[in-house]
């Protein structure tokens, strides 16, 4: 059974730094593409960032240059360096697994970042 | 690519048939997804490639497209199904989503 477990939320002053955490189970993150959706506190949803199987990253604009995509295989864990963080970075931070037909049916449960001081 | 989802909320009862549209502002073939979220969960597939309905998903759910309009039908509303609806495009990066209709008891 396919498993995403977020954790490392926190309560964050304004430009500090966060890394989320998205331990899987049930498949390798080695063999898929990983990314990273945010839901801000009442709003919609919003794609944040990718990594391919062969490490290519792309991100949204919001956070191009402040925040980091990774994947270490042999924790089979994905993780999302956040630095520079401001208060419209507050959300909800979703991982999700995208299957070989390029679409996202596994997510985790949500992890909280909030940043206030 | 921005998509607009309408309308961002509706009243509906238990049996109605209900449409959720969403435009895409340039084209972007069949790659859209639909998801419903219930509050405090993670979103759930419903629907793939605008059309495709995902395993596990009611029949009374559908989608479909009409160039770059996309519509998401529930054929008979029931009580499960008040909840968050989002659609997103998986054409070209940055991936977007609508901006999400709400679904709520009449």
């Amino acid at each position: 059974e396919v498993q995403l477990v977020e954790s490392g939320g926190d309560l964050v002053q304004p430009g500090g730094s966060l890394r989320l955490s998205c331990a899987a189970s049930g498949f390798s993150v080695t063999n898929y593409y990983m990314t990273w959706v945010r839901q801000a506190p009442g709003k919609g949803l919003e794609w944040v960032s990718i990594i391919y199987t062969g490490d290519n990253t792309f991100y949204a604009d919001s956070v191009r240059g402040r925040f980091s995509i990774s994947r270490d295989n042999s924790e089979n864990t994905l993780y999302l360096q956040m630095n520079s963080l401001r208060p419209e970075d507050t959300a909800v931070y979703y991982c999700a697994k995208r299957e070989h037909n390029g679409y996202y049916l596994s997510w985790g449960q949500g992890t909280l970042v909030t940043v206030s001081s | 690519i921005q998509l607009t989802q309408s309308p961002s909320s509706l009243s509906a009862s238990v049996g109605d048939r209900v449409t959720i549209t969403c435009r895409a502002s340039q084209g972007i073939n069949n790659f859209l997804a639909w998801y419903q979220q219930k509050p405090g969960k993670a979103p759930v597939l419903l629907i793939y490639a605008a059309s495709i309905l995902q395993s596990g998903v009611p029949p009374r759910f559908s989608g479909s497209r009409s160039g770059t309009d996309f519509t998401l039908t529930i054929s008979s509303l029931q009580p499960e199904d008040f909840a968050g609806y989002y659609c997103q495009q998986l054409q070209s990066y940055p991936l977007t989503f609508g901006g999400g209709t709400k679904v709520e008891i009449k």
